[in-house]
């Protein structure tokens, strides 16, 4: 049975500091994806990886894929508040995709 | 022009009732789901509908049954609704082909059993 766990689970950093957030799985698997939570929204799709190696950036945000560690990791590049959010990775497996716990991201000036 | 869309936005209703609640999407997609997510936050797959046949049933009470009149609908009815079943319950699709399945989620149903 696929497992996908994140940590931290939440996390308060400053404005303009650097962070990452680690997504490990426990099945094989090539495909990751990452979305973002508002408070009280939906989940919007930020990062789809595909391949080993995969970056993808987007703004102050970048996620990387290393299939051999099984292993995801989104780094947040001089945070500011509006990347406050709830992140979550999902990886593809049997079942279309199961979803780590989720990480609470607040920034704070 | 909303991609996947849900209705009501918030149900709240008496135990032992039973509500349905509906999703569109109109991104042309296959492959339909519906999640449920709870007080911390957990996001667990219910059902799974391709094409408008099912393909995953998790353990799920069987007072949860997804209906597919096509393959842009896919509704949740819900019987004899308990405390445990509170919890925002999303929509999502995504499409077949392509090699990967992102899933577009709708904004979530809020459902609150007193």
């Amino acid at each position: 049975e696929l497992k996908v766990e994140q940590n931290p689970l939440f996390l308060s950093m400053q404005e303009g500091k650097n962070y990452t957030i680690y997504c490990n799985y426990s099945t094989t698997s090539d495909r990751l994806y990452w979305y973002r939570q508002d408070p009280g929204k939906s989940l919007e799709s930020l990062f789809v990886l595909l391949s080993n190696g995969a970056v993808k950036q987007e703004g102050r945000l970048m996620a990387s894929l290393d299939t051999k560690a099984r292993l995801s990791t989104l780094h947040i590049t001089a945070a500011v508040h509006d990347l406050s959010a709830t992140y979550f990775c999902a990886v593809e497996g049997n079942t279309p995709l199961v979803f780590g716990k989720g990480t609470r991201l607040s920034v704070i000036a | 022009d909303t991609a996947v869309s849900q209705t009501p936005k918030y149900l709240v209703t008496q135990m032992g009732n039973d509500k349905s609640i509906k999703c569109e999407q109109n991104l042309g997609h296959d492959t339909m789901y519906w999640y449920k997510q709870d007080s911390k936050k957990f996001l667990k797959i219910m059902f799974s509908y391709n094409n408008k046949e099912l393909i995953i049933n998790e353990t799920v009470p069987n007072r949860f049954s997804p209906k597919s009149p096509d393959k842009a609908h896919l509704n949740l009815h819900i019987n004899s609704l308990e405390l445990g079943d509170s919890a925002v319950y999303f929509c999502a699709s995504s499409p077949l082909g392509g090699g990967y399945n992102e899933q577009f989620f709708g904004p979530g149903t809020r459902l609150t059993v007193l």
